[in-house]
């Protein structure tokens, strides 16, 4: 079957660096999003990757590695807005988009 | 980034009526368009699948004649949901990938969502 796991909450102090883990099996493979949700908003796209390595936007930061069907989203600078909700998704070989549960992430003073 | 519009942003409606959802892409081509569904504290829940110009492909559970599904245009696709109870209230969200100015992308644009409240 098709699965993708991420933790369900982490706590991260304002200012610090924190990373959020995402595994998947799918049938076949066509790249790895992360999402960001806000409580009561639809999810904002913050990134793609579809070859191994690291992909860096801003504070942002996604990585993957295919052969451990292993992605990480990296979060540097850590600001109050961060705390939301990070979904990973992965794109199986139907394009369809494969949802994990999402990870809230708390940020704290 | 593409633009997706949803509307209304907000409904309220009694139990046994139906309620109309549009969905919109902006500035470019949808060529297909997702319909999910999000219960409070939970994860997105994908409900269907469509192309311009063909009949929707409803996930496993979801009732294909309780949810309607059209998507006649590559700016518009409507969910209708039918005969409305308080079960149904729920936070409806579409997205939509395609064709835009940057070429085609399979990176879905998520609508701002719709909170349904059946009472």
């Amino acid at each position: 079957g098709q699965n993708i796991d991420q933790p369900t909450e982490m706590t991260a102090t304002e200012g610090a660096i924190v990373q959020i883990n995402c595994t998947y099996q799918t049938s076949g493979f066509n790249g790895l999003f992360w999402y960001q949700q806000h409580a009561g908003e639809a999810p904002t796209f913050l990134s793609y990757n579809v070859l191994d390595g690291l992909e860096e936007k801003g504070r942002f930061s996604s990585f993957l590695s295919r052969s451990k069907g292993y992605s990480y989203l990296l979060l540097k600078e850590l600001q109050m807005k961060d705390s939301a909700s990070y979904l990973c998704a992965a794109m199986d070989s139907n394009y369809q988009l494969i949802w994990g549960a999402g990870t809230k992430l708390i940020i704290k003073p | 980034g593409a633009v997706v519009s949803q509307h209304p942003s907000w409904v309220i409606c009694k139990s046994g009526t139906s309620v109309k959802i549009e969905c919109r892409s902006l500035d470019f081509q949808a060529t297909t368009m997702f319909w999910y569904r999000q219960f409070p504290k939970q994860s997105l829940m994908l409900m269907a699948t469509s192309n311009e110009g063909s009949k929707a492909t409803y996930e496993q559970g979801v009732e294909k004649d309780k949810f309607l599904i059209n998507h006649a245009s590559l700016t518009l696709s409507t969910l209708t949901v039918t005969s409305a109870h308080p079960e149904d209230s729920s936070f409806y969200i579409c997205s939509a990938s395609g064709s835009g100015a940057g070429g085609f992308s399979y990176e879905q644009y998520f609508g701002p969502g719709t909170r349904l409240t059946v009472t």
